[in-house]
């Protein structure tokens, strides 16, 4: 059965120190996100991509967040300058339509950032 | 932001009993609604959704309901096995996007 994939499953950065969090989307999926999970919290919606470009973005997505498409089957999440509150599970998602209100998002297993 | 809410983080249930997770949400303009399942250490897995326009839907031994005039829907699982424990979300979508709201879950137990 196809799966979303990420890498890597623990990352643990400084500080102010950019990271880059990759994800492989189902291969015939043409929308992507991202979704974080603060420890003891609720899944929060980050950002959703769609034909090289942002189509939604959450208020926590600022401008120290981007998201890319740099080939044909990765989709990144880039930190530039890293917080403590950074610290999170980092979902990535696809779904095949992106229909409002009738598609379904599957998710890949995380990426665990640890700030310090 | 408690636009989804899931009130009961625990539930402990006995195998071959039924499951019943519940979930309550405030936005009206949400008209997708789904279910997933969550492992430690693992990503949500989906199991089981429902449009707006239906108040009942079933896979096998879930079954999701949804009663839009109370915002509240529920989720059915019989009979429970103990590979069922697990956490379980409820997340939303509303037509004018793709975004999922999510509750904040309710952690399953099924005995032997």
């Amino acid at each position: 059965e196809p799966e979303v994939t990420q890498t890597p499953s623990h990352q643990v950065t400084q500080m102010g120190q950019e990271v880059i969090l990759r994800c492989v989307p189902i291969s015939n999926h043409l929308y992507f996100y991202w979704y974080r999970q603060i420890l003891g919290q609720k899944v929060e919606f980050l950002v959703s991509f769609y034909n090289n470009e942002i189509s939604e973005k959450s208020e926590i997505f600022d401008d120290q967040f981007s998201v890319e498409r740099p080939d044909g089957s990765n989709f990144t999440l880039k930190i530039r300058s890293t917080k403590l509150e950074d610290s999170a599970m980092y979902f990535c998602a696809s779904s095949e339509l992106g229909l409002a209100g009738e598609d379904t998002q599957y998710f890949g297993p995380g990426t665990r950032l640890t700030v310090l | 932001d408690q636009q989804v809410k899931q009130n009961s983080p625990s539930l402990s249930v006995q195998e071959g009993r039924i499951s019943i997770l519940n979930c309550d949400y405030t936005n009206s303009m949400f008209d997708y609604f789904l279910w997933y399942k969550k492992y430690p250490a693992e990503g949500p897995t989906f199991l089981i959704s429902i449009s707006s326009i239906k108040d009942k839907n079933e896979d096998g031994r879930f079954t999701v309901f949804l009663n839009k005039s109370a915002k509240h829907l529920s989720l059915h699982i019989v009979p429970s096995q103990p590979g069922d424990s697990a956490v379980y979300f409820c997340a939303a979508s509303n037509n004018a996007g793709n975004m999922l709201t999510f509750g904040g879950g309710t952690r399953l137990m099924v005995k032997p």
